[in-house]
């Protein structure tokens, strides 16, 4: 399955944080939510075979990496505090809407 | 634009009662639609998704939605509620075959099931 480390963080405001996704085996699609308490999830980007083919409305303090082994990393600079949110990795063997999204549990990220 | 809407932030039904989650839409083309469950300190699981074919979708877990274009609505039902599927629900919707940027998820509707 797909697998996210670490858990929980803790940040204070403008320190840079990396969350990383362990994607399931063979999939060439990595994308990552943000998910706000109380709120769905909402799109942050999309990395198809290491290249970024989709990004949502977020700033450009939001960067990522997919790597050949089946990782990637979400990377987010000068926190804020609106950033504390639950992000979520899904992986998928293509890009298109007939590919299932698999998620992973998430990383809870705090900012104080 | 896209969007969805939930209608119910929290749904309270009894063990074995019918369970009915309500879920509408706007787009402006044909819209991929998809129900999503995420249980307690989990990452979100498809139930279903319509991608137009059949209206009526079947889903994991005894879940079911039907498409009704003349109402943008996709709500889903299970007819006989068990405990184990208190949960978060989400509806989501995408127009693009090829582009997860137009993927947008409703607020959710959080389902708890009396014994």
């Amino acid at each position: 399955g797909v697998t996210q480390s670490p858990t929980h963080l803790i940040k204070t405001r403008g320190q840079q944080v990396t969350l990383r996704c362990s994607s399931q085996s063979g999939h060439n699609t990595v994308s990552w939510y943000q998910q706000a308490l109380g709120q769905g999830p909402q799109f942050i980007f999309q990395y198809y075979r290491k290249e970024e083919n989709g990004r949502g409305n977020f700033p450009p303090r939001f960067s990522g990496l997919q790597f050949p082994n089946d990782s990637s990393e979400l990377n987010v600079n000068a926190l804020e505090l609106d950033d504390s949110a639950l992000y979520l990795c899904a992986s998928s063997l293509g890009y298109g809407q007939s590919d299932t999204q698999y998620f992973g549990p998430g990383t809870r990220l705090t900012v104080l | 634009a896209q969007s969805v809407t939930q209608l119910g932030s929290h749904v309270s039904v009894s063990e074995g009662a019918l369970v009915l989650l309500r879920c509408n839409y706007s787009s402006s083309v044909p819209p991929y639609l998809f129900w999503y469950v995420q249980y307690p300190n989990q990452g979100l699981q498809l139930l279903l998704k319509y991608t137009s074919a059949a209206t009526l979708v079947k889903g994991i877990n005894g879940f079911e939605a039907e498409f009704k274009k003349s109402e943008t609505s996709f709500h889903l039902t299970k007819p006989s509620a068990h405990m184990s599927d208190a949960a978060e629900y989400f509806c989501a919707v995408s127009e693009l075959e090829t582009s997860y940027d137009k993927v947008i998820f409703g607020p959710g509707t959080s389902l708890s099931v009396i014994p």
